[in-house]
């Protein structure tokens, strides 16, 4: 699976739209993108997927660009509750035999008041 | 609230004590998976059940013993841990092993070696 590069730490205000990026340069065509969190205390999350088009739920919206190096999870309005680490990964589709996930060191949002 | 359901919650046991976590799932989920985590680091893969078996063992220490029971329940026993095994030990289930099939992750037992 193709490695990620994700910031250490960003802040957000409350409110606002949190935009954290994502850059996976060495992803293949078979390779989704996936996005977690995990709050404090708590188990991961599962956020949202994508191949290439952008995707959009009810938690968030991913857009990826159109050479796939790079993505962008954006949380529309951030609240309090959304501070969490953020996780950007990278999975192979075919059948490897290894295709759970491998966390990388994620994006620590603070949304602040 | 979580639908993957982890227990004991906290756990503190000596080097010589023998104990088991416990993981359940009611989603008709088909495969589990067991991550470590320690402080302030990303999740582990420790093993990986698909259909009740074992499908990946990322070179665990025979320490940690898996064990699946049923496609409900999936089990880590703890022998002989060493004070650095104590960790966030974080259960988690899927569809199947497929792409499509997202993880839904329990909330953790934390276990604490003395």
């Amino acid at each position: 699976d193709a490695k990620t590069t994700q910031p250490t730490s960003m802040d957000c205000a409350e409110g606002r739209a949190a935009n954290l990026p994502c850059n996976h340069s060495t992803i293949s065509g078979n390779e989704y993108v996936y996005w977690y969190r995990q709050i404090h205390s708590q188990g991961p999350q599962y956020i949202i997927h994508g191949l290439k088009n952008n995707e959009t739920n009810e938690m968030a919206s991913l857009i990826i660009t159109e050479d796939r190096k790079s993505s962008t999870l954006i949380l529309p309005h951030a609240t309090l509750r959304d501070t969490a680490v953020y996780y950007c990964i990278v999975r192979v589709a075919q059948d490897t035999g290894r295709r759970a996930l491998t966390f990388g060191s994620g994006t620590r949002l603070q949304v602040q008041p | 609230d979580t639908e993957v359901t982890q227990t004991p919650k906290h756990l503190v046991m000596g080097m010589t004590n023998k104990k088991s976590l416990k993981c359940e799932q009611h989603m008709g989920h088909r495969a589990m998976y067991w991550y470590k985590q320690k402080a302030k680091k990303p999740p582990e893969l420790m093993f990986v059940y698909s259909y009740e078996k074992l499908s990946i063992n990322e070179s665990v220490p025979s320490r940690f013993s898996p064990e699946c029971p049923n496609s409900s329940l999936l089990n880590l026993h703890l022998h002989a841990l060493q004070p650095e095994d104590s960790a966030l030990y974080l259960c988690a289930s899927s569809q199947d092993l497929g792409i499509y099939s997202p993880l839904h992750f329990g909330n953790g037992t934390r276990l604490t070696v003395t």
